[in-house]
């Protein structure tokens, strides 16, 4: 079965730091790639998506995600954070070929202090 | 822009009792997912719902636990007895078949919390 990594559980950065959280898959097949985001007390939202083509897929507010093949990798990035960024980031990871099924990773809590 | 929306947004129940969660997906949707999430941690895969049929479940999903598309808009989500570690919100969502292959972004709803005492 396939399986979602992200390593950094919790990360606690200062406004305008730097921001990249890890997501690794464990499928050799083509898959299509999802960061989620949930807000305090809010329900998942889409932040960004790769499909195909430029493994470089910009998001919302700034958020940027890179697909690099041969990592198995799709880890997200955004060069400022802010304050409004605190929430919960979810990868997640559907095979192509293998059913209907999303695989979510177990999240990283990002906490932004102003 | 469409949305997949949840009811009730809260329900309270008896340890015991039956509850159904209502979620009305996204119309041109055919691939149908429950969540859960217990509070101050993750999201859980339960189910997804295709065709009709369970594609899968997770461990969580166990005989208490049943899903119905019982007309062509809502997609239910039955505990036949609740247990006190059912408390949860439940999230349900949608999602397309993608033209590039595979799955297209899932939509959620805005949940249920479910609370049993």
């Amino acid at each position: 079965a396939q399986s979602v990594s992200q390593h950094n559980h919790h990360v606690i950065l200062s406004e305008a730091a730097s921001l990249e959280l890890g997501c690794n898959y464990s499928y050799g097949g083509t898959v299509n790639l999802f960061w989620y985001v949930q807000y305090p007390g809010q329900h998942l939202q889409l932040l960004l998506k790769y499909f195909s083509g430029d493994p470089l897929v910009k998001g919302i507010k700034g958020f940027e995600a890179e697909f690099i093949k041969s990592k198995f990798s799709f880890n997200l990035r955004k060069p400022s954070v802010q304050w409004s960024d605190t929430a919960e980031y979810f990868c997640a990871v559907n095979a192509r070929n293998t059913g209907n099924q999303f695989y979510f990773g177990t999240g990283t809590s990002l906490t932004v202090i102003p | 822009e469409p949305e997949v929306t949840q009811t009730p947004s809260h329900q309270v129940t008896q340890m015991g009792q039956e509850v159904i969660l209502r979620c009305v997906p996204i119309s041109n949707h055919l691939y149908f997912y429950w969540y859960r999430q217990i509070l101050g941690q993750k999201v859980e895969f339960l189910v997804s719902f295709y065709n009709n049929e369970i594609s899968e479940k997770s461990e969580i999903f166990d005989d208490q636990f049943s899903v119905e598309r019982p007309d062509g808009s809502n997609f239910t989500l039955k505990i036949r007895s609740t247990k006190l570690e059912d408390s949860a919100m439940y999230f349900c969502a949608s999602s397309a078949r993608s033209r590039a292959g595979g799955l297209e972004t899932q939509y959620f709803g805005p949940g249920t919390r479910l609370l049993v005492l």
